[in-house]
């Protein structure tokens, strides 16, 4: 059984640049969240797609953009990038379960980006 | 909002010895509380989870922690030490108040273990 996949591994970027990160759940899973992670920091919530809409977001600005697609799996977009958007970017999915509360957060590898 | 402050950036101790990392939380609803471990170059795993069942929670690899509403805390210990569980450990809250279920995770402590 597979688990949270993420690609690519590492990226290297230029200031004022777009990127795509993309994440697949793991099996039988529905709900995508993103994370990113700055050098020795904790992880921050980015967003969060149930039912391919985006139903929570953190304090992130607008030039975070993701998506959801029919199959669950996920991407995460960055325009005009800063140095400041350098870190590690972690997906985690999840099953949603109404009636029984919060489920696991699984956690994919992550995905490594550089701003130069 | 909830959040999450962890006592200690850096945790040094022998192999063998007891390991207690600290965690304590603020949460306007009775909390979903996690301890998350990060080995180098890699994502979070899961080592337990509290979800207001039983106090005492028993997790993978001998780690265990108890939830402590009076003081609300949610510390992470293990009887003994192993140098493969050197790593970076995240105590996290769910983020309950909102729609979806995010995490809000502490800053993290380093777990040295030396032989």
């Amino acid at each position: 059984d597979a688990g949270v996949t993420q690609s690519p591994t590492h990226l290297i970027k230029t200031r004022g640049q777009q990127v795509t990160l993309r994440c697949s759940p793991k099996s039988g899973h529905d709900t995508v969240s993103w994370y990113q992670q700055a050098l020795g920091q904790g992880p921050q919530f980015i967003f969060q797609y149930y039912e391919e809409e985006e139903r929570q977001r953190g304090n992130f600005p607008d030039r975070f953009s993701g998506h959801q697609f029919p199959n669950y799996s996920s991407e995460l977009n960055v325009n005009a990038l800063l140095l400041g958007d350098s870190a590690l970017y972690l997906c985690a999915s999840s099953l949603e379960f109404r009636e029984m509360g919060q489920d696991t957060q699984y956690f994919g590898p992550g995905t490594r980006l550089t701003v130069l | 909002a909830q959040s999450v402050t962890q006592l200690g950036s850096h945790v040094s101790v022998s192999e063998g010895a007891l390991v207690l990392l600290r965690c304590n939380y603020s949460s306007s609803v009775p909390p979903y509380l996690f301890w998350y471990v990060q080995y180098p170059n890699q994502g979070l795993q899961l080592l337990l989870k509290y979800t207001s069942a039983a106090t005492l929670v028993k997790g993978i690899n001998g780690f265990e922690a108890e939830f402590k509403k009076s003081e609300t805390s949610f510390h992470l210990t293990k009887p003994s030490a192993h140098m493969s569980d050197a790593a970076e450990y995240f105590c996290a809250v769910s983020d309950r108040s909102q729609a979806g279920t995010a995490l809000i995770f502490g800053k993290g402590t380093t777990l040295s273990v030396s032989s």
